[in-house]
């Protein structure tokens, strides 16, 4: 699977737009890009996935660039839930089998 | 949408004993995964089986064996626990099938305790 970098941690103010960018430069062409969410003590959660197409399902937004070596989570209107680590993941897609690999994640803290 | 439950979310076990962490899935999923989760170390696979009675080896086996009977039923068994096992435990479940959507769905997680 593709090494992916993230910021360690960002701050967003309730309500207002959350952006995390992930950057892929490796990825290969079957592989997709994937986000996950990890609030604290809790199992991870699945955001959203795509392939190069931009995504948008009721949680958030998925970006990915057009050369495909970078993407943005967008979570449009933040609040105090999502206060998580946020994990982007890139690997073989259309498939459960086989381990997820999380790299170090996005503290993202959303503050009042 | 999708359930993974775990029998317990909180565990504490003295060295030695024998534990069972149980994860019932309600979405007719093939694949089932046993993962610790350890600060700084990630996420790890320990055991994931693709269907009942089956059974393949992540990358930290050792110390664990599991049991998968029913297709929505995934036990992890600790034979002899140790202090190094203290750990939060993630079980996730996924489809077989290759559609757009596969992936792995979480359960809560057990965070365990070994005294």
């Amino acid at each position: 699977d593709a090494k992916t970098t993230q910021p360690p941690s960002m701050d967003c103010a309730e309500g207002r737009a959350a952006n995390l960018p992930c950057n892929h430069s490796t990825i290969s062409g079957n592989e997709y890009v994937y986000w996950y969410r990890q609030i604290h003590s809790q199992g991870p959660q699945y955001i959203i996935h795509g392939l190069k197409n931009n995504e948008t399902n009721e949680m958030a937004s998925l970006i990915i660039t057009e050369d495909r070596k970078s993407s943005t989570l967008i979570l449009p209107h933040a609040t105090l839930r999502d206060t998580a680590v946020y994990y982007c993941i890139v690997r073989v897609g259309g498939t459960s089998y086989g381990k997820l690999t999380f790299g170090q994640g996005t503290i993202l803290t959303v503050h009042p | 949408d999708v359930k993974v439950t775990q029998s317990s979310r909180y565990l504490v076990k003295r060295t030695g004993e024998k534990v069972f962490l149980e994860c019932v899935q309600d979405m007719d999923h093939e694949n089932m995964f046993w993962y610790r989760q350890d600060p700084g170390l990630g996420l790890r696979l320990i055991y994931f089986s693709y269907d009942v009675k089956m059974k393949e080896k992540g990358d930290i086996p050792e110390g664990y064996s599991v049991s998968r009977e029913k297709k929505e039923r995934f036990s992890l068994i600790l034979e002899s626990a140790s202090t190094n096992q203290t750990s939060m435990y993630l079980c996730a479940s996924g489809s077989a099938g290759r559609g757009a959507k596969e992936t792995q769905y979480f359960g809560p997680g057990t965070r365990l305790l070994v005294l």
